[in-house]
């Protein structure tokens, strides 16, 4: 299968800093990439789609301005926490998409994020 | 998007056949239904998807009823390696990436 790269695995940083969190696809390009959190015990949930050269798709009750993202190449999009607090400690993780196959979507080992 | 419903958990041994039911009786006639699964502590993987006849690959099988409001992800011969939370899934089949809404999945235990 495809090969998404997923940096840091794990970054622990203090409250009020910013953490960017990188997002590659190895041997593919990617036109759409995702990005979800997940909290302990808890099922995925998307945050945003990001879409190489253009701006990117939030969900519902996600913050754009805490949660930059940006798809500069098709085979690289970050996605940085802004002014992180606790309440942002969490594992993100993110996909991305092959256009060869119908929709499906290769995941970064996640990024565990803890805010102090 | 149609929702999937599926057991919480569910427990096999190790080297038997398991089989991972799931509910989509709200499919649309072109969505796909994909199946991923998630180790702990890692990012989810794909694990097989179809649309209308039964599918196999070197991971599993898939085998979706004649109505498509349901499907079975079969495991032929469970490994420690296979525990996981499976998440079912059904997914627009139309161009363009489509985004997935991950349910609550199975919790899958092997035992040894």
């Amino acid at each position: 299968g495809a090969v998404v790269s997923q940096h840091p695995s794990r970054v622990i940083c203090k409250s009020g800093t910013s953490v960017k969190i990188e997002c590659r696809s190895l041997d593919f390009q990617a036109t759409t990439m995702f990005w979800y959190r997940q909290f302990p015990k808890k099922s995925l949930m998307l945050m945003a789609t990001s879409n190489e050269g253009s701006k990117a798709t939030y969900e519902q009750g996600v913050e754009k301005d805490k949660f930059l993202i940006n798809h500069a190449s098709l085979t690289l999009s970050t996605l940085t926490v802004t002014s992180a607090h606790p309440e942002d400690s969490s594992f993100y993780i993110c996909s991305a998409v092959n256009r060869g196959p119908k929709n499906i979507q290769y995941f970064g080992a996640g990024t565990r994020l803890s805010v102090l | 998007d149609a929702k999937t419903t599926q057991p919480n958990s569910m427990e096999s041994n190790e080297e038997e056949p398991v089989h991972l039911p799931c509910n989509h009786s709200t499919i649309s006639g072109t969505d796909y239904i994909h199946w991923y699964r998630q180790l702990p502590s890692q990012g989810p993987e794909y694990v097989i998807h179809g649309l209308t006849s039964n599918v196999n690959n070197r991971m599993a099988s898939l085998a979706i009823a004649e109505d498509r409001k349901s499907s079975t992800l079969i495991l032929h011969r469970a490994t420690l390696r296979d525990a996981a939370v499976y998440y079912c899934i059904n997914s627009p089949g139309i161009q363009g990436a489509q985004k997935l809404v991950f349910g609550q999945g199975t919790r899958l235990t092997i035992n040894p």
